[in-house]
């Protein structure tokens, strides 16, 4: 079975300030694909950036950076200097093999205060 | 541009009503699913498509149905609408491809109260 976490449902920072959004993981794939999406209070849904299993290297992308650590099944997300415009919902999925379906998380709220 | 377009993005129906959102992408991609996000619970898969005439069912199919006569296009109907149904729904669509790590595309959302 596939399962996304994402404990934190809400938190607050005060701008320019780091955050870091955690997401764990379960499945049983050995070959699968995390995925974070941000949904801005407009509602749609943008997406930031995709993992494979295979590659564990971090990666950045300006003030954002993705830690995925396999041995912890975790894919966590952090913002750097955070901004208002950061403020949203931020959801992580998970997507197995050949799957039809991406299995999201029930996502972090995250409010910037100026 | 590319894109997943959706109708209505704003819908307010009384139960028992029949109603379609409708759904279409300019990408050409042979998937297409629907999602249903609710407070709590993201984002579950109600229905996806791998190709014209080919459905399934997600994770919550009932009180839905779909179908895909064209490659572009997805409809979702809801031929009995109930106030459980009241959701946020969301199109996607993303391209067949070897291993499926592909993005999902997704419409901006059709926001569906039920009274």
């Amino acid at each position: 079975a596939q399962k996304v976490t994402q404990a934190q449902t809400e938190i607050s920072v005060v701008e320019k300030e780091d955050v870091t959004l955690d997401c764990v993981y379960e499945t049983r794939d050995t070959t699968y694909y995390l995925f974070w999406y941000k949904q801005p209070p407009s509602g749609e849904l943008v997406f930031l950036i995709r993992r494979n299993s295979f590659d564990e290297q971090n990666e950045i992308s300006g003030r954002y950076s993705w830690n995925f650590q396999k041995s912890t099944s975790s894919f966590n997300f952090t913002i750097t200097a955070s901004q208002v415009v950061d403020s949203a919902v931020y959801f992580c999925a998970l997507r197995g093999t050949g799957a039809n379906n991406l299995f999201f998380g029930t996502g972090t709220r995250l409010t910037v205060i100026p | 541009e590319a894109q997943v377009t959706q109708n209505p993005r704003y819908l307010i129906t009384v139960t028992g009503k029949k109603l379609t959102v409708t759904c279409s992408q300019n990408m050409n991609h042979e998937y297409m699913s629907w999602y249903r996000q609710d407070p709590g619970l993201g984002l579950r898969q109600i229905y996806y498509s791998m190709n014209v005439e080919v459905t399934d069912k997600g994770d919550v199919p009932e009180g839905y149905k779909v179908s895909r006569k064209e490659k572009r296009n997805f409809p979702l109907i809801l031929e009995s609408p109930s106030p459980n149904q009241t959701s946020l729904y969301f199109c996607a669509s993303w391209p067949e491809r070897a291993g499926g790590a592909d993005e999902q595309f997704f419409g901006p959302g059709t926001r569906l109260t039920v009274l």
